[in-house]
């Protein structure tokens, strides 16, 4: 079965620095992965997804995120933070066909001014 | 842009009471879910639907719960005799095809949030 693990529950960074939210997955068969996000009191809306296209993909609000298959990892990265990306940020994993995502646990991100 | 939506957006409800969420999901997808979230933890699968039948259930989709489709628009989810663990964020999304490809994105609705006192 599929996992994720999001390393580190809270990361701060200062606005206009870099962000890197961690995520490495396991997985049986070459999966799907995602990046949401989520607003306070809001829902989860998509940032990215990598489904065996490119490698390096690029998301909405300056996001990208890379896949590694030799690491099984998909980290997330935007090159300067701005207040707005503070937020709940969640990556998942699916297999192809009907299997749902698996989330990991979340990062939160706090931007310091 | 089509989006999914539910209601209501928070319920408040007596331990042992029946609660139903409603989900009208993105019209042309086909595969639907309900997942939940408990204040500061992870989201959590709970089932997903397709073809009128459940097609994959978690541990925590027990005998409380239950999913129906009752109409071609509605999506729902019941919990029987609600407890207070049940307390969390209940989130509907559903998935489409793109042509053959399945590219797995869920499109998810703005939650439910459940209060069980």
């Amino acid at each position: 079965a599929q996992s994720v693990t999001q390393l580190g529950s809270h990361v701060s960074v200062s606005e206009g620095a870099l962000v890197l939210l961690r995520c490495n997955y396991s997985s049986s068969v070459p999966p799907y992965l995602f990046w949401y996000v989520q607003y306070p009191n809001q829902g989860l809306q998509l940032l990215l997804k990598y489904t065996s296209a490119a490698t390096l993909v690029k998301g909405i609000n300056g996001f990208e995120a890379e896949f590694k298959k030799s690491e099984t990892s998909f980290h997330l990265t935007k090159p300067s933070a701005h207040m707005s990306d503070a937020a709940e940020y969640f990556c998942a994993v699916s297999e192809p066909g009907n299997t749902p995502l698996v989330f990991g646990k979340g990062t939160r991100l706090s931007v310091i001014a | 842009e089509p989006e999914v939506t539910q209601t209501p957006s928070h319920q408040v409800t007596q331990m042992g009471q029946e609660v139903i969420l409603r989900c009208v999901p993105i019209s042309n997808h086909l595969y639907f879910y309900w997942y939940r979230q408990i204040l500061g933890q992870k989201v959590e699968f709970l089932v997903s639907f397709y073809n009128n039948e459940i097609s994959e259930k978690s541990e925590i989709f027990d005998d409380q719960f239950s999913v129906e489709r009752p109409d071609g628009s509605n999506f729902t989810l019941k919990i029987r005799s609600t407890k207070l663990e049940d307390s969390a964020m209940y989130f509907c999304a559903s998935r489409g095809l793109a042509g053959l490809i399945n590219t797995g994105e869920l499109f998810f609705g703005e939650g439910s949030r459940l209060t069980v006192l």
